[in-house]
């Protein structure tokens, strides 16, 4: 089957860094996307691995090892609009996204 | 621009009703994919269509379909609900499809009794 695995939750304060991991199981992996989802919103993309290593935007980062199948979102400088839930997603060749079932960040003062 | 707009915002029905939900993508994006997502869950997919045609599938039962017009507008049909179709149903756009960025509405929450 395919799957995707991360922490349901993680607690950081303010301006503190913050890793969230993703482990995943898909037959025709393609590479690895983030998205952000805050309580009844969207999901929001964030970023995307489609090879080894770590791509870097803003206070967010992403890193993939095909090799592990592992990757990771990273955020620094957290702040207090950090609270939300953060999936990791596999794209598939038929459009298809595979996500996880989310990790809800609280951010603390 | 405006983004992906779906509607409506939020719906009630009872068991054995059927709904029609609507989903316009963001312009110049030519496919529309459909997800159901279920509180505390990640959104799980149920349909992908491209150019009007379905690409691809998830594993929802035959209650549930989707067609996708001219102007690539989309829309979800479900037929004989039942308490667990309640969920927050998403609808996301994309240039081509396949690609690993996805743009997302805000939703249609339904809420079967």
């Amino acid at each position: 089957g395919q799957s995707l695995e991360q922490p349901s939750e993680v607690t950081a304060v303010e301006g503190a860094i913050v890793q969230i991991n993703c482990t995943y199981q898909t037959s025709g992996f393609y590479g690895l996307s983030w998205y952000q989802q805050h309580d009844g919103g969207a999901p929001t993309f964030l970023s995307y691995n489609a090879l080894d290593g770590l791509e870097e935007t803003g206070r967010f980062s992403s890193f993939l090892s095909r090799s592990d199948s592992y990757g990771y979102l990273l955020l620094q400088e957290l702040q207090m609009k950090d609270s939300a839930s953060y999936f990791c997603a596999a794209p598939s060749n038929t459009g298809k996204l595979i996500f996880g079932q989310g990790t809800t960040l609280q951010v603390k003062p | 621009d405006a983004g992906v707009t779906q509607s409506p915002t939020h719906l009630i029905k009872t068991r054995g009703q059927h709904v029609t939900l609507r989903c316009s993508p963001i312009s110049g994006h030519k496919s529309v994919s459909w997800y159901q997502q279920v509180l505390g869950q990640g959104p799980q997919f149920i349909f992908q269509y491209y150019e009007k045609e379905e690409r691809g599938r998830g594993n929802f039962p035959d209650r549930f379909s989707a067609r996708q017009f001219p102007n690539y507008s989309s829309e979800l049909n479900v037929n004989a609900l039942l308490l667990g179709d309640s969920a927050l149903y998403l609808c996301a756009s994309g240039i081509m499809g396949g690609e690993e960025t996805q743009y997302f509405g805000p939703g249609t929450r339904l809420l079967v009794l």
